[in-house]
């Protein structure tokens, strides 16, 4: 069965200092990859989006930047992170390559507070 | 893009009652996804709609795809403790390079 890791599940930086969140994905091959932000007690917004390796398109211009170095593997960047960073991020899934327009499986999630 | 509006925002029920929450959208879709989210956890796929018509129940959940292909549905029949949550509706049109569309949530809350 298909299961995606994100890690870590809490964070908290000061603003200025630099920002990694990786998640994998396990049991499934060649994934559309997913990250989400969520404001406290709001919806969903989508900040990346991957359809293959090295294959990153940007949904809102911001300071963060992904990047997909293997298959089943998206990790989130940011080189000075803001208080507007501040946030719950989500990384997800779906299953065939190139539609994106499929049901999504999410990750627990990562906390990130900056300070 | 396309909009999602998702109707009531937050509930207040008493264990043991219904609860229905509904979305519309400005386009038409071709799928229609119910997720859960409760507190500091991701959302959870609960119910997947694909034929306008379609009714589909998880448990004590059913979802119903809106026969304009604008809307879905989904009620909760005798509410428990561990419904809590916030319940997402989620679309997608036909063209495969679409992105879902997330609805901004139902907050549920049980009174005791």
């Amino acid at each position: 069965s298909q299961t995606i890791h994100q890690w870590p599940a809490t964070l908290v930086q000061p603003v200025g200092s630099p920002l990694s969140l990786e998640c994998t994905v396990e049991g499934t091959s060649n994934p559309n990859l997913y990250w989400y932000r969520q404001a406290a007690g709001r919806g969903l917004q989508l900040l990346f989006y991957s359809v293959g390796i090295g294959q990153i398109s940007s949904e809102v211009p911001q300071n963060l930047s992904a990047s997909r170095p293997q298959d089943r593997q998206f990790i989130l960047s940011s080189k000075k992170l803001l208080l507007s960073d501040s946030g719950f991020y989500l990384c997800a899934w779906s299953g065939t390559r190139g539609r994106t327009n499929e049901k999504l499986f999410f990750g627990s999630g990562t906390q990130l507070s900056v300070l | 893009g396309q909009q999602l509006n998702q109707s009531p925002q937050s509930m207040f029920i008493q264990e043991g009652e219904d609860v229905s929450m509904n979305c519309t959208s400005s386009s038409i879709f071709n799928t229609w996804l119910w997720y859960k989210q409760d507190p500091g956890e991701g959302p959870v796929l609960l119910i997947a709609l694909y034929k306008a018509g379609e009714l589909t129940s998880n448990g004590r959940l059913t979802a119903q795809f809106g026969i304009t292909r604008k809307d879905s549905f989904l009620n909760i029949s005798a509410s428990i403790p561990s419904d809590v949550g916030i319940y997402f509706c989620a679309g997608a049109p036909r063209f495969g390079n679409e992105k879902l569309t997330f609805g901004t949530g139902t907050r549920l809350t049980i009174i005791p």
